[in-house]
Parts: C-alpha cells; sequence; structure tokens
C-alpha cells in the first residue's frame, strides 16, 4: 500500500501562514486530496486532485504538489482553522490516508 | 443539498455480523461511485472500499476484503456495509462517502460501531 507521511502537529499564530505535508511512498501523480476534520465530525475535502479548491472553501487554502510531494497551504490562518488536516491518494490500490496533521493555535 | 445519513451501528459482540446503512439524497445517486471509511477512537481514517454506479466494479483495502461486503440500492438510493467476524479492533466510527472529483466530496456524520462482550 502507498504510505502517506504527515508531520504530526504544528502550531501557528493567526494570520501567519502555514505548510502542511504530505510525502508517499510512490508516485501518485496528482492524485492527492486533502480534508479537514474538527473534533466531533466528520471530515470535510478541501483541496481534490493536488491543487484544485473543493467548493465552498475558502480561497485562504491552497494545495501544490505532483508525484510524491504535496503541500497543503493556509494563508493566513484563523482560529476558526483548528483541525487535523488529513491527504489522501487515490492514485494506486488501495486508496490511503496519511495519519493526520494537527494544527493548533498559538 | 447533498445529504448522507449512516445508521444500523451500535454495541456487537466479538465474532458477530453487523450491517450499516447510508441513506443518500439531494444528488442523482446512481452517477456516483460510493465509498465507506472507518476511524477507529482516536485514531486517523482508513479507507475500507468502493463501489461504482451499477455495483459492477467493488474495491477494497486488502485486509478488510474477506470481513467487508459492500453493496448498494439505486432504486433506494442506499449504500450498505455488511460486517462479519467483528473484532475489537473494528470499533469504530463508519462514515459513507460520496467520491467525486477522484476524492471523497461528501461526507455522512458517521456511525459508531462497538464491538464488546
Amino acid at each position: 500500500d502507498t504510505v502517506l507521511t504527515q508531520s504530526p502537529a504544528l502550531a501557528v499564530s493567526p494570520g501567519e501562514r502555514v505548510s502542511i505535508s504530505c510525502r508517499a511512498s510512490e508516485g501518485v501523480n496528482s492524485y492527492m486530496h486533502w480534508y479537514q476534520q474538527k473534533p466531533g465530525q466528520q471530515p470535510k475535502l478541501l483541496i481534490y486532485k493536488a491543487s484544485n479548491l473543493a467548493s465552498g472553501v475558502p480561497a485562504r487554502f491552497s494545495g501544490s504538489g505532483s508525484g510524491t510531494d504535496f503541500t497543503l497551504t493556509i494563508d493566513p490562518v484563523e482560529a476558526d482553522d483548528t483541525a487535523t488536516y488529513f491527504c489522501q491518494q487515490s492514485w494506486n490500490d488501495p486508496d490511503t490516508f496519511g495519519a493526520g496533521t494537527k494544527l493548533e493555535l498559538k | 443539498e447533498v445529504k448522507l445519513v449512516e445508521s444500523g451501528g451500535g454495541l456487537v459482540q466479538p465474532g458477530r455480523s453487523l450491517k450499516l446503512s447510508c441513506a443518500a439524497s439531494g444528488f442523482s445517486f446512481n452517477d456516483y461511485w460510493m465509498g465507506w471509511v472507518r476511524q477507529a477512537p482516536g485514531k486517523g481514517l482508513e479507507w475500507i472500499g468502493e463501489i461504482n454506479q451499477d455495483s459492477s466494479t467493488i474495491n477494497y483495502t486488502p485486509s478488510l476484503k474477506d470481513k467487508f461486503t459492500i453493496s448498494r440500492d439505486n432504486a433506494q438510493n442506499t449504500l450498505y456495509l455488511q460486517m462479519s467476524k467483528l473484532g475489537s479492533e473494528d470499533t469504530a466510527i463508519y462514515y459513507c462517502a460520496r467520491e467525486g472529483y477522484y476524492s471523497l466530496d461528501y461526507w455522512g456524520q458517521g456511525v459508531m460501531v462497538t464491538v464488546s462482550s
């Protein structure tokens, strides 16, 4: 299976820019997607196919990358962005998720 | 408005079976692939599998292929997950999700399954 590696946690101040990385153990083309999950809620799609903003998602969120290295950027970060962010690849079978990056605000 | 509502969860004894349902509304159900994802308490997301529009293609994560069965009823706009030989490791919140743009673009609120004697 394709292993997706994310840093476990980040802490930033409101108004700053934050980049959350996801590295795949093998190439996934551009088939990397990003989700936000707040405590007690279901995940919400933010970015699909590496860089496409999902419907209704603020333009503060953006995605980049291809192959094995991908980045979710939030600029500027707001207090409401406190959440866990997961990457998912759908290029190789089976689909897999990263372990998640918990974003905390200082 | 796209809506996905899971049901059928609860407490189940080890070794038993359980069938989850996901009622879909607000979109043309038979036009979309659908999938299931689970999340153990305090853990990350695990992709279970997916089913295409006419049920001719069903994919599973290999470790669950012999335990779980995904099906759908397009006439009832409902997705199912049949789970068998349940163990404590299957305790999790189970989400159904619609596949869009090769991702999971809409998720249900999830249903809790607890496997315990």
